[in-house]
């Protein structure tokens, strides 16, 4: 079941800029999460998704916004890119009370 | 504060020795844990819940309240456990609920 599928692989973007990351659930998973991965740490959670609506926010700013669309894939966006947002995104989707895990998107800002 | 704590960021030990990664949380409600694995170049996985009691890879954990504790063990590492190792809290700030990570432990098994 570790279907998740996550576009692109990596990217590069300068700062202020805005950045979309997409990710595809496996069959039937109706929840998504999304997680930063910083160089050295754990992931940290910034939302989650349950049918097409937000149901569960970390502690990242309002930039931080997404998008899960009735097949439940999903989108990430941040607006007005930081250095501190360089980073491996991550999605996560639910199924069998279990996350499983996307390959990520390394996501770099100049 | 829900919090995760890794304290060893590396663990080396050699093929047939017994490993123990530790990991201890702090969560005022009832915990629910898990250790998460990830081989080079692969995905993050999941590799034991505490609530399943399993032995997976001829891994264990055990769910300490008193100590606030879930390491894992192992009584025989061998080179192919060489991996970085996540302890999980979940929490349910979402209703499907979130998984709040420690740092990691990179753990090498020499031969």
């Amino acid at each position: 079941e570790t279907g998740v599928t996550q576009s692109p692989t990596h990217l590069i973007k300068t700062r202020g800029q805005q950045v979309t990351l997409r990710c595809s659930s496996q069959s039937g998973h109706n929840t998504v999460s999304w997680y930063q991965q910083a160089l050295g740490q754990g992931p940290q959670f910034i939302f989650q998704y349950y049918r097409e609506e937000e149901n569960g926010r970390g502690n990242f700013p309002p930039r931080f916004s997404g998008l899960q669309f009735p097949n439940y894939s999903s989108e990430l966006n941040v607006n007005a890119l930081e250095l501190d947002d360089s980073a491996l995104y991550l999605c996560a989707s639910m199924g069998s009370d279990t996350q499983y895990f996307g390959p990520g998107t390394r996501l770099t800002v100049l | 504060a829900q919090r995760v704590t890794q304290p060893e960021k590396l663990l080396s030990v050699f093929k047939g020795a017994p490993v123990e990664l530790k990991c201890n949380y702090s969560y005022s409600g009832s915990p629910e844990l898990f250790w998460y694995v990830q081989y080079s170049r692969q995905r993050l996985q999941l590799l034991l819940r505490h609530i399943s009691r399993e032995s997976i890879k001829g891994f264990t954990a055990d769910l300490n309240k008193g100590e606030t504790s879930f390491h894992l063990k192992k009584p025989f590492a061998q080179e192919e456990d060489s991996a970085m190792y996540y302890c999980a809290l979940r929490t349910y700030g979402g209703s499907q609920g979130n998984l709040i990570f420690g740092k990691g432990t990179k753990l090498s098994v020499k031969p």
